[in-house]
Parts: structure tokens; C-alpha cells; sequence
């Protein structure tokens, strides 16, 4: 199974409301990564999870709280959210091989939708 | 992390090799190069990776200058599935690196 899975696909959401986008991989992979796309843009990183553990937060405001119950699930809790929070939310993984040859492997992503 | 430019935008006639260029002069020695790709409205694919060697897989090959400071992806026959956002990738840690601005490869009919 070489497949990052991700739901909800689409979520629409009010600035009030509290809502989770879930990640699930199957292939052993210790790193996990959540990232945030907008429209015609690249994909900036958001959070990092090495072994479970929060590695990397690249100064991602507080309505946005990551999570990683297992090795192969990894969360990101939403609350009270801005329109310009509006993106594409891309979940990946890969391997924690030192010297390279850590390839991401990335969910098809949820589209995400602040009203 | 080095920096790479990448052309924002690239045209290639379909069956032909299509050339994705890369520069990244402040690559350090234990930076490797990757490159994904992002079809419309999908996440990235991982497609190839490189340290010095010239490597070839299923789905393209990567050259690699003997000074390392670029790089170029080659998509032997391009189809016109292979339409999408290409980005190279400088890292010693693929997962914890930046993603650039890419190149934008149309393949035409």
C-alpha cells in the first residue's frame, strides 16, 4: 500500500465552527508533514512529525493544532479560522532514512473552504 | 537549504523529450536534488532523486552537472498527461525542505 489517504476531500466551514482534517498512511513511514497550498502557489510546510513527535512548526498560528495519535495517523484540529485560511491542505510522509532518499509520499489533499 | 530557480514556464510537443532545467549553485555537499510533480488539483508525485550520478527510473531521467550547481529532469516521450507543475527540491532532508515556484510544463498536441 503506497497510499496517503485523506478526508474529508472538500470541507466548508464558518469562522466559528471546529473541524478536523485527517491523514492516514499504511507504509511505515515515521515522518509526517502537513502542508498548505493556495491557489497557483507551491506548497508551503506547516508542521512536521518525526516518530510521533512535533519536529518542525513553521510558525503556524494557534487556530491551527496538529496532532499524531500513531504512526500512521496524523490530524490537523481547525478553530475559528479567517477566510484566507481557505487553501488546499496537503498531508504527506515518508521515511526517516539519514543521507537522503526520504521521498514524500502525498494525499490527494482536502480543499478547504472558510466562510 | 539551496535555493533553486527554476523557468516558470516550459512548452513541449507532445512524443518529444521534454528538458526541465534547475539551478541550485549554493547546493552543499550532502543536498540531494529531487524533483516532483503536481497535476491540477492533485497532491505532488515524487518522480526522481539524485546526490552526484546521473539517475534514470520508469518515469524520467536526472542529470546532474559535475559541480552540482543544476540539474536537469528529462521526460523522454511526454504525453500529455505529464501537463503539470514541476518543482526540483535541494535538501539533505526532502520532507523538511521548500518547495519553489516550479515550472509550469504544457505538453501541446
Amino acid at each position: 500500500d503506497t497510499e496517503v489517504t485523506q478526508t474529508p476531500k472538500h470541507l466548508v466551514m464558518g469562522m466559528t465552527n471546529k473541524k478536523s482534517l485527517k491523514c492516514e498512511q499504511h507504509m511505515g513511514h515515521r515522518a509526517m508533514y502537513w502542508y498548505k497550498q493556495k491557489a497557483k502557489k507551491p506548497p508551503e510546510l506547516m508542521f512536521v512529525y518525526s516518530y510521533e513527535k512535533l519536529s518542525i512548526n513553521e510558525s503556524v498560528p494557534s487556530r491551527f493544532s496538529p496532532e499524531c495519535p500513531n504512526s500512521s495517523l496524523l490530524n490537523l484540529h481547525l478553530h475559528a479560522l479567517q477566510p484566507e485560511d481557505s487553501a488546499l491542505y496537503l498531508c504527506a510522509s515518508s521515511q526517516e532514512r539519514r543521507g537522503g532518499r526520504n521521498e514524500q509520499f502525498f494525499g490527494p489533499g482536502t480543499r478547504l473552504t472558510v466562510l | 537549504d539551496a535555493k533553486t530557480t527554476q523557468p516558470p514556464s516550459m512548452d513541449c510537443a507532445e512524443g518529444r523529450a521534454a528538458n526541465l532545467p534547475c539551478n541550485h549553485s549554493t547546493i552543499s555537499g550532502n543536498e540531494y536534488v529531487y524533483w516532483y510533480r503536481q497535476i491540477h488539483s492533485q497532491g505532488p508525485q515524487y518522480i526522481i532523486h539524485g546526490l552526484k550520478n546521473n539517475e534514470t527510473n520508469e518515469m524520467a531521467s536526472l542529470i546532474i552537472t559535475e559541480d552540482r550547481k543544476s540539474s536537469t529532469l528529462i521526460l523522454p516521450h511526454a504525453t500529455l498527461r505529464d501537463t503539470a507543475v514541476y518543482y526540483c527540491i535541494v535538501s539533505v532532508n526532502a520532507g523538511k525542505s521548500t518547495f519553489g515556484d516550479g515550472t509550469t510544463l504544457t505538453v501541446k498536441p
